[in-house]
């Protein structure tokens, strides 16, 4: 099992440029989220999916949109990238209480 | 606003010793909370969970407790080894559907041969 696989693993985007961040799982699970992770800020909610067809919001969702695609897919969505949404991305799922995370998606917008 | 605290300096111990990490949390109730192992470059794995109404929990040689009134959680490494240097990080969760943890932004753990 390849748990939660993320792609790509590192992208440079000019600003204004758009791009969609890939997340997939084999473990059957029902919730997925997307999560950014900045120094000294932890790792903060953008959008989650509890369920196939539902996507919401979480504490920084602005400049973002999500697609679950189905119940293995959850993509992340830089309309117009900016500097600010420099960061490293993480993809997870859930099944019961904890996370399963990806690799990780180290994206600097220049 | 809810804030999660950790130690942002780094913990350097002595192999063999036990390393003790902690999490302070602030206008939160939190009904979960977990710990999770980050190393470079990697994303974060799943250690363990302790629910609100638990005092501790343990798993080989981790333990965690969870004290509700001084809202703080407690994560010890005994018999520590240099493979177990890492950042630690602590994430609170309600009881929702959703399962919706907020983060800490994790203590550096170093442990020394």
């Amino acid at each position: 099992n390849a748990g939660v696989t993320q792609t790509p693993k590192f992208q440079v985007l000019k600003t204004g440029q758009s791009m969609t961040l890939q997340c997939a799982q084999d473990m059957n699970h029902n919730s997925m989220y997307w999560y950014r992770q900045d120094p000294g800020m932890g790792l903060r909610l953008i959008y989650y999916s509890a369920s196939e067809g539902t996507t919401d919001k979480g504490e920084v969702p602005n400049g973002y949109n999500v697609s679950r695609l189905n119940k293995r897919e959850f993509s992340l969505r830089l309309e117009s990238a900016a500097p600010s949404q420099t960061s490293v991305y993480f993809c997870a799922s859930r099944v019961d209480i904890g996370y399963t995370f990806g690799s990780g998606t180290r994206l600097t917008v220049v | 606003s809810q804030k999660i605290e950790q130690n942002s300096e780094a913990l350097n111990i002595q192999e063999g010793k036990t390393a003790t990490l902690t999490c302070n949390y602030t206008n939160y109730s939190p009904a979960y909370l977990q710990w999770y192992r980050q190393d470079p470059g990697r994303g974060p794995v799943f250690l363990l969970l302790i629910r609100e109404n638990e005092k501790e929990k343990r798993k080989e040689r981790l333990k965690v407790t969870f004290d509700t009134t001084l809202k703080q959680s407690l994560f010890h490494i005994t018999a520590s080894q240099p493979a177990d240097s890492a950042t630690y990080l602590c994430a609170l969760g309600t009881t929702s559907g959703t399962y919706k943890y907020i983060f800490g932004t994790g203590t550096r753990l170093k442990v020394l041969a």
